[in-house]
């Protein structure tokens, strides 16, 4: 066990619909990174927030948002949703503070989506 | 843009033998990582590797880096069967005074260990 938690564990939801992923970080992690992987695109860094500020943007569709809140859990919001975005959705978190130090980057057990 | 290649992508290798999986990366980075991945599972993290000439064991993997060559490798010992998984490795983005830390991830080498 990471200590990354990630709700749902799986969803099945329709073209065109709205979902949300949540995810804690370990207990005491500032940063927290998305990740998609499908068997098409393989693993792909979606975005990255450290303490609550957007840090970086990788290959992260316009219908997609993210945001990290107070408490450091974030969520990822997937939008007019297409049959493509069905993937296994991972978070990661890792103490990265700026001053990076190799911290080892934790992810958790995924979210599988599933747009039918 | 930094690109990372893994080679082989498929490996089917009999218990006992030794093996090498190779990672190969297009821009400057000193920060590799090597993850394992069971099939419907999580990313394990295996190995973080920060700079030239860093090796790191544990039990029969061990991984390497060489930051002139671009080129990480992940050495297999006397494979046993619970070695059998996806083993990804990764490069950091990370920019010195930057802050970003985004991976980019290698398709992954499927490894299995055959009795």
């Amino acid at each position: 066990d990471s200590g990354v938690t990630q709700t749902p564990k799986h969803l099945i939801t329709a073209t065109g619909q709205r979902v949300t992923l949540r995810c804690s970080p370990r207990s005491g992690d500032l940063s927290v990174y998305w990740y998609q992987q499908s068997l098409d695109q393989g693993l792909q860094f979606l975005i990255q927030y450290y303490n609550g500020e957007e840090r970086a943007k990788g290959n992260i569709l316009e219908r997609f948002s993210a945001q990290q809140f107070p408490d450091l859990h974030s969520e990822l919001n997937l939008s007019s949703l297409e049959l493509g975005d069905s993937a296994l959705y991972f978070c990661a978190s890792s103490e990265f503070t700026g001053d990076w130090t190799g911290n080892t980057i934790y992810f958790g057990e995924g979210s599988w989506l599933t747009v039918v | 843009e930094l690109k990372v290649e893994q080679n082989p992508l498929f490996l089917s290798m009999q218990e006992g033998k030794n093996y090498t999986i190779y990672c190969n990366y297009s821009t400057t980075s000193d920060r590799l990582y090597w993850y394992r991945q069971d099939p419907g599972k999580s990313l394990e993290s295996l190995f973080v590797l920060l700079s030239n000439g860093a090796v790191k064991q544990e039990g029969r993997l061990m991984a390497s880096l060489d930051t002139k060559a671009r080129l990480s490798t992940l050495h297999i010992t006397a494979a046993v069967h619970d070695l059998s998984a996806t083993y990804f490795c990764a490069v950091s983005n990370y920019v010195s005074g930057g802050g970003a830390d985004g991976l980019t991830f290698g398709k992954g080498t499927h490894l299995i260990i055959q009795p």
